[in-house]
């Protein structure tokens, strides 16, 4: 089974604080990559893609190591509203482009 | 636009009896997805669709059945419900394979 392997967590932090999530996949094969978040209860959400370059958006940067397998994804100055799960997400391409999401790391921002 | 609309949100569900999910989009997306989502388990793709009169399996099929006769549609049935049928059912659809996925609201379905 292609497998993609996130923090356990729970991650517990104080507003105002940086905390970083990380991801590694197992297919050398992937093609694209996500981080969605999934407030408790709704639907997962695209967050934002993950370029090989890195990308910022915001207070949120993603960052990608082809060679390690491996992602990244950096939240600063973290808010209340930050509180969700984060799933990483990545596509094996071919014709379906199917989607294999990691099972999620649960952050909780405290006052 | 609605998105990507489910229903039922909820149903509960007797041992063997059938039902089906509903599910359909009006943004014109070729791809479309059902996923179930466990504790502990992520989600995974039941599932899917890459366009209208063609359907595949994904990772756990058995015990479900999908169609796709139309771009909008994708109704997902359970033939035989069980309890290992919990879940919670997201539907989600996709211009292409290289784009953004939106799901649906979800259906929780109990299996009792």
């Amino acid at each position: 089974r292609k497998e993609v392997e996130q923090d356990p967590g729970p991650f517990n932090v104080p507003e105002g604080a940086t905390v970083a999530f990380n991801c590694t996949y197992s297919n050398s094969a992937s093609q694209s990559f996500f981080w969605y978040r999934q407030d408790c209860r709704k639907e997962p959400k695209l967050l934002m893609s993950v370029y090989s370059s890195g990308n910022e958006d915001g207070r949120f940067t993603a960052q990608l190591n082809r060679a390690s397998q491996y992602i990244s994804l950096l939240i600063r100055d973290s808010k209340l509203s930050d509180s969700a799960t984060y799933l990483c997400v990545v596509s094996y391409g071919g014709s379906q482009g199917n989607l294999i999401f990691g099972k999620g790391t649960k952050l909780s921002v405290k006052p | 636009n609605a998105g990507v609309t489910q229903t039922p949100k909820f149903q509960v569900l007797k041992t063997g009896q059938s039902m089906t999910l509903q599910c359909a989009q009006d943004m014109n997306h070729e791809y479309m997805s059902w996923y179930r989502q466990d504790p502990g388990m992520g989600l995974r793709l039941i599932h899917y669709s890459v366009g209208a009169g063609i359907t595949d399996q994904g990772e756990v099929p058995n015990g479900y059945n999908v169609s796709r006769s139309t771009t909008e549609d994708f109704p997902l049935r359970l033939l035989s419900a069980a309890p290992s049928q919990t879940s919670v059912y997201f539907c989600a659809s996709r211009l292409d394979r290289a784009t953004e996925q939106f799901f649906g609201p979800g259906t929780r379905l109990t299996v009792l």
